[in-house]
């Protein structure tokens, strides 16, 4: 069975500061990899997706690398603000069906 | 355009009392998806369909029921609920090979 592992489960910043987010998962036969972030109380919310293909997908401030071999995703946060401070998942979706794997989440405080 | 809907938003159920929760998106989407997000367990997958008239187990599928009678409706029933199941449940949809898009979950409290 999948495992996906995020560490550190917890996070705190100053504001301005380039951070990185990590996300290991256990079998390397992924078809796809999420990163989402969600705010207290509210759902989640897709960053970015990177195809078992890819190395990185990156969208304004975020990074997001893959390394399937090694089982590893990071997340890069440029330049972080307070209103990057939330709970950030990322998430496997298995190549032998349509099943995805979460991690725990890294909850992310920036400081201003 | 309103993404993916839950109902109810909140919700207490006594011990051995039955519930519907709805999941609806108006995106088109063939996949959906019910999960349970519970505290330093991350989300675990209950059940999911990839398409109309189609369910299927996901990891934590005991204790519950789900049923896709229309592609942009999936429901997930619990017959006898259990304090176990007290949770917060979301839903998700996406398209083949894409990314999936979030509810904003249902708090389910079970007393």
């Amino acid at each position: 069975k999948q495992e996906v592992t995020q560490i550190p489960a917890a996070l705190s910043v100053p504001e301005g500061e380039n951070l990185v987010l990590n996300c290991s998962f256990t079998d390397s036969a992924i078809y796809n990899l999420q990163w989402f972030r969600q705010d207290p109380g509210k759902g989640l919310t897709s960053l970015l997706l990177i195809q078992s293909s890819q190395r990185e997908q990156t969208s304004g401030r975020l990074n997001a690398s893959l390394d399937k071999s090694s089982g590893r995703s990071t997340l890069y946060i440029a330049a972080s603000q307070p209103g990057d401070s939330a709970t950030y998942l990322c998430a496997v979706r298995d190549d032998t069906g349509n099943q995805f794997y979460f991690g725990t989440g890294t909850s992310l405080t920036v400081i201003p | 355009n309103a993404g993916v809907t839950q109902t109810p938003k909140f919700r207490v159920l006594k011990t051995g009392q039955s519930m519907t929760l709805l999941c609806a998106q108006d995106m088109n989407h063939e996949y959906m998806y019910w999960y349970r997000q519970d505290p330093g367990m991350g989300l675990r997958l209950i059940h999911y369909s990839v398409g109309e008239g189609t369910t299927a187990k996901g990891e934590v599928p005991d204790g519950y029921n789900v049923s896709r009678l229309k592609k942009q409706n999936f429901l997930l029933g619990l017959e006898s609920a259990a304090p176990s199941q007290t949770s917060v449940y979301f839903c998700a949809s996406r398209l083949a090979g894409d990314e999936q898009y979030f509810g904003p979950g249902t708090r389910l409290t079970v007393t």
